[in-house]
C-alpha cells in the first residue's frame, strides 16, 4: 500500500527556515512527479509545487522562498522553506500523482508548520 | 493568478443529487482536460474523487462523477449518502504562473 509520512513540522519565529520531509514507500518513487500541498487551519488547498523528474514548478506566492527537491535513493520528497512569514502557517501535504495527469491520487497525514513568534 | 470559483456550500436530500460547479478561464479549466476533484472530511486528508475531468480512481462509487463545459467543470454526485456530507475542491493545471489551482472548496450538506 502506497504510503506517504510528512515529518519536519514546527513552531518557527517570522523570518525564521525550515525544511519538510516527506517518506515514501510501495511505489518506484523516481517514476511519479509528487507535489506539496498546503491547508491554512479552517482554510481551503492551496498548491506550493511539483517535481518531476527534470523540473520543478512553483506557485506565485512562493516568490523564491521555498525549494521542491527529491533523493530518489532514499525514496524521499523534501520542501526547503525560507523567509517565513505567519501567511504560511499550514498543515502541509505532499502527494503522489498515479496514471493520469495532475491527479494527486495519494496524500499523507499533513505536518503542521505555525510560523509565530 | 485567482483561484477557481466554486460555490461556497450546497446541500441536497439523501437520496438525490447535487452538481458542484468549478469556473476558471481558457488558461486552466477551459484549456485543459486536467481537471481533478477532491473530498476531504474534516481532520483528513483529501481524497481524490475525480480525474482528468471525468475519470474515476478505482474505488470510487459510479455515484460520482465529473463534466466539462467551456471554462466551467462540474461534480455530480448521485444518491447522496451521509456519508457524503464533506469539503469537495476542484483543481486545474494551469499553463501560466501557478501550474496547479484549486478551487476555494465547497461545504457539502446531506440534510
Amino acid at each position: 500500500e502506497v504510503q506517504l509520512v510528512e515529518s519536519g513540522g514546527v513552531v518557527v519565529q517570522p523570518g525564521g527556515s525550515l525544511r519538510l520531509s516527506c517518506a515514501a514507500s510501495a511505489f518506484t518513487f523516481d517514476d511519479y512527479t509528487m507535489h506539496w500541498v498546503r491547508q491554512a487551519p479552517g482554510k481551503g488547498l492551496e498548491w506550493v509545487s511539483l517535481i518531476n523528474s527534470v523540473d520543478t514548478f512553483y506557485a506565485e506566492f512562493v516568490k523564491g522562498r521555498f525549494t521542491i527537491s527529491r533523493d530518489n535513493s532514499k525514496n524521499s520528497l523534501y520542501l526547503q522553506m525560507n523567509s517565513l512569514t505567519v501567511e504560511d502557517t499550514a498543515f502541509y501535504y505532499c502527494a503522489k500523482e498515479d496514471s493520469g495527469w495532475y491527479d494527486l491520487a495519494y496524500w499523507g497525514q499533513g505536518s503542521l508548520v505555525t510560523v509565530s513568534s | 493568478q485567482s483561484a477557481l470559483t466554486q460555490p461556497p456550500s450546497a446541500s441536497e436530500s439523501p437520496g438525490q443529487s447535487v452538481t458542484i460547479s468549478c469556473t476558471g478561464t481558457s488558461s486552466d479549466v477551459g484549456g485543459y482536460n486536467y481537471v481533478s476533484w477532491y473530498q476531504q472530511h474534516p481532520g483528513k486528508a483529501p481524497k481524490l474523487m475525480i480525474y482528468e475531468v471525468s475519470k474515476r480512481p478505482s474505488g470510487v462509487p459510479d455515484r460520482f462523477s465529473g463534466s466539462k463545459s467551456g471554462n466551467t467543470a462540474s461534480l455530480t454526485v448521485s444518491g447522496l449518502l451521509a456519508d457524503d456530507e464533506a469539503d469537495y475542491y476542484c483543481s486545474s493545471y494551469a499553463d501560466r504562473g501557478t501550474r496547479v489551482l484549486f478551487g476555494g472548496g465547497t461545504k457539502l450538506t446531506v440534510l
